[in-house]
């Protein structure tokens, strides 16, 4: 089963320019993790966001939650070429230790 | 976070046949989580299991298609059963310590001919 949905499935930008993918979710949530994926490679995990934080930096990264809307929000700025991969969001059921349940995923290009 | 050794890493199989995926963890851990990745696709959960009771299988997954054995709390195997060209996926272990060490095996490429 799928928690969610990302937006946009797919996103094509510049080098240096800004990434902005959205993410929903259906159900109360613990945490909310963003992963990247590169093309025929295993999960990186990004950053976690815990259900009473709002906002979450890591370098280049900037992630928010709103849990009145059940949405999260990954930006990454200032975007290299390396960065062009698959991000995916994932939830828990709201308890702990439980399977992180994924969205769909955004497919970011960058080109150079 | 847990070390989790998954095999094999690939394998090409014909149809009809069973392939079965080994997870191996480096820490005790209460619930592994079996993932299939169709091409191009998001990870599903396939299921949950437990050491010591039967797995609990997603909507949509069957335990006569995706057998799971749990014998100890540092392993566990999927099998898929009676393979199509389908079931050419990508299949995770996973596993969480704590709250929030959540660990992936590195996944086993099938493809089936």
């Amino acid at each position: 089963s799928q928690q969610g949905e990302e937006d946009p499935q797919a996103l094509s930008i510049q080098e240096g320019e800004n990434a902005t993918m959205n993410c929903s979710y259906k159900t109360s949530i613990n945490n909310l993790q963003w992963y990247r994926q590169n093309s025929g490679r295993g999960l990186v995990h990004l950053i976690l966001i815990r259900s009473n934080e709002r906002e979450k930096h890591s370098g280049r990264l900037r992630v928010t939650l709103d849990t009145s809307k059940k949405s999260s929000s990954l930006l990454i700025t200032a975007s290299r070429a390396a960065d062009t991969a698959s991000y995916f969001c994932a939830t828990d059921h709201n308890q702990a230790g439980t399977a992180l349940i994924f969205g769909k995923g955004t497919t970011l290009s960058v080109s150079s | 976070s847990a070390v989790i050794s998954q095999k094999p890493s690939r394998d090409i199989c014909q149809r009809g046949t069973s392939l079965t995926i080994q997870c191996q963890v480096d820490s005790q851990v209460t619930m592994m989580f079996w993932y299939r990745q169709q091409p191009g696709q998001s990870l599903t959960l396939i299921a949950t299991a437990n050491q010591g009771s039967e797995a609990t299988y997603e909507s949509g997954f069957v335990i006569d298609k995706f057998p799971i054995s749990r014998p100890n709390l540092t392993f566990s195997t999927l099998t898929v059963s009676n393979m199509s060209p389908e079931d050419s996926s990508i299949y995770l272990c996973s596993v969480v310590l704590g709250t929030y060490g959540y660990t992936f095996g590195s996944g086993t490429r099938l493809t089936v001919v």
